[in-house]
């Protein structure tokens, strides 16, 4: 089946300081990616959808120049996030869909990566 | 736009008990529905889905969930839950196959 791999699965960075994410499809291509930010007890809150050659779409609410995004390839998609304070920590998981397979399969799902800005 | 709304955030069910946990959603249109199970610090794994067809889904751990149109429902049932049950579900509704929208989540806590 269709896997999406995430890393670092776990990331602690001084204030101030930038941080990449990474979200690979390992065996399939997707054009389209999502990002989500999820806080403890709270459901997922989705931040962009990466969009491959093309800039990607935020949701409303969601600072761009701070959550860059960029899917240079069909195969991966980044998430930075520039100049992280403490607030920023949080969970943040990836996904993406085979589109040769379908929406029978729904969403695979990267493992996330816990962030947490000292 | 479509909501979901997962009344119970909390749900502890002793270890061969049967569990529930209540799933609603809101929607203009026709929806896909579905839960996801998840482990601590882990992503989402897809448990079941309904896209069309029989109103009874099941997943192979023995979970099932019965879409229910006229009151907006996709209740997730186990007849016996066992220690591994233990994680966080979220149910998401999607009307396009692109953008899903997840409950806030319900942690069960399987008791031994």
């Amino acid at each position: 089946g269709a896997v999406v791999s995430q890393h670092p699965s776990r990331v602690i960075c001084k204030s101030g300081t930038s941080v990449k994410i990474e979200c690979r499809s390992l065996d399939f291509q997707a054009t389209t990616m999502f990002w989500y930010r999820q806080f403890p007890k709270k459901s997922l809150m989705l931040m962009a959808t990466s969009n491959e050659g093309s800039k990607a779409t935020y949701e409303q609410g969601v600072e761009k120049d701070k959550f860059l995004i960029n899917h240079a390839s069909l195969t991966l998609s980044t998430l930075t996030v520039t100049s992280a304070h403490p607030e920023d920590s949080s969970f943040y998981i990836c996904s993406a869909r085979d589109p040769w397979t379908g929406f029978d399969y729904g969403y695979t799902f990267g493992s996330g990566t816990r962030l947490t800005v000292v | 736009a479509q909501s979901v709304t997962q009344l119970d955030s909390q749900v502890p069910v002793f270890e061969e008990a049967p569990v529930e946990l209540r799933c609603n959603y809101s929607s203009s249109v026709s929806v896909y529905l579905f839960w996801y199970v998840q482990y601590p610090n882990q992503g989402l794994q897809l448990l079941l889905k309904y896209l069309s067809g029989s109103t009874l889904v099941e997943s192979i751990n023995g979970f099932e969930a019965e879409f229910n149109k006229s009151q907006t429902s996709f209740h997730l049932r186990k007849p016996s839950v066992h220690i591994s049950d233990t994680a966080e579900y979220f149910c998401a509704v999607s009307d396009t196959g692109n953008q899903f929208y997840f409950g806030t989540g319900t942690s069960l806590t399987v008791i031994p």
